[in-house]
């Protein structure tokens, strides 16, 4: 089965630091993965996706993440955060024997220190 | 943009009692879905739909769990007795074709007295 591994549930950073945020996934075949932010009391919206192609991907609000299957990792950058980033930021999995459904992390809450 | 909606936004039901979750999915959208996400825990999938039958659902999603397309625009989840163990936020998506990136409602927050 399909399963997500997300292994900081805290992260704090200072405003205009950089971010990396890990996922490692463990999956059959080529899986299709995804990003999605939280803010408190609002829904999942998403920031990037990888289906194939280039192993870099490029999102909204200034995110990007490299998919790495050597290292069954699909880590998530910013160069430099702003306050507004602070959310929980949630890793998925999708596609194969696991169907359409999404498999998520258990999250990373992110701080950001002004 | 259009976007997933979900009412109410909170819903408050004693224990025994049925429910039932309301969604608007993206008009142009195929495949729809319920999550749920109880408080502190990662999201879940309960159940996927499409072509008015569900395609995949999850251990959770038993008997007490169904649903609906009532209407060509409506998504609905019921549940018929509700137990405390239900409380959490209900997340309705939707996603053009099978695969594609799955659109979020902001959710509903149940809570079960």
């Amino acid at each position: 089965a399909q399963s997500v591994t997300q292994p900081d549930i805290h992260i704090t950073v200072s405003e205009g630091a950089s971010l990396e945020l890990r996922c490692n996934y463990s999956y059959g075949a080529t899986p299709y993965l995804f990003w999605y932010v939280q803010s408190p009391g609002q829904g999942l919206q998403l920031l990037l996706k990888y289906f194939s192609g280039d192993t870099l991907v490029q999102g909204i609000k200034g995110f990007e993440a490299e998919f790495k299957r050597s290292q069954s990792s699909f880590n998530l950058r910013k160069p430099s955060v702003h306050w507004s980033d602070a959310a929980e930021y949630f890793c998925a999995v999708a596609g194969g024997g696991g169907g359409n459904k999404l498999t998520f992390g258990t999250g990373t809450q992110l701080k950001v220190e002004l | 943009e259009p976007e997933v909606t979900q009412t109410p936004s909170h819903q408050v039901t004693q224990m025994g009692q049925e429910v039932i979750l309301r969604c608007v999915p993206i008009s142009n959208h195929l495949y729809f879905y319920w999550y749920r996400q109880i408080l502190g825990q990662k999201v879940e999938f309960l159940v996927s739909f499409y072509n008015n039958e569900i395609s995949e659902k999850s251990e959770i999603f038993d008997d007490q769990f169904s649903v609906e397309r009532p209407d060509g625009s409506n998504f609905t989840l019921k549940i018929r007795s509700t137990k405390l163990e239900d409380s959490a936020m209900y997340f309705c998506a939707s996603s053009e074709e099978g695969i594609q990136p799955q659109h979020f409602g902001d959710g509903t927050r149940l809570s079960i007295l």
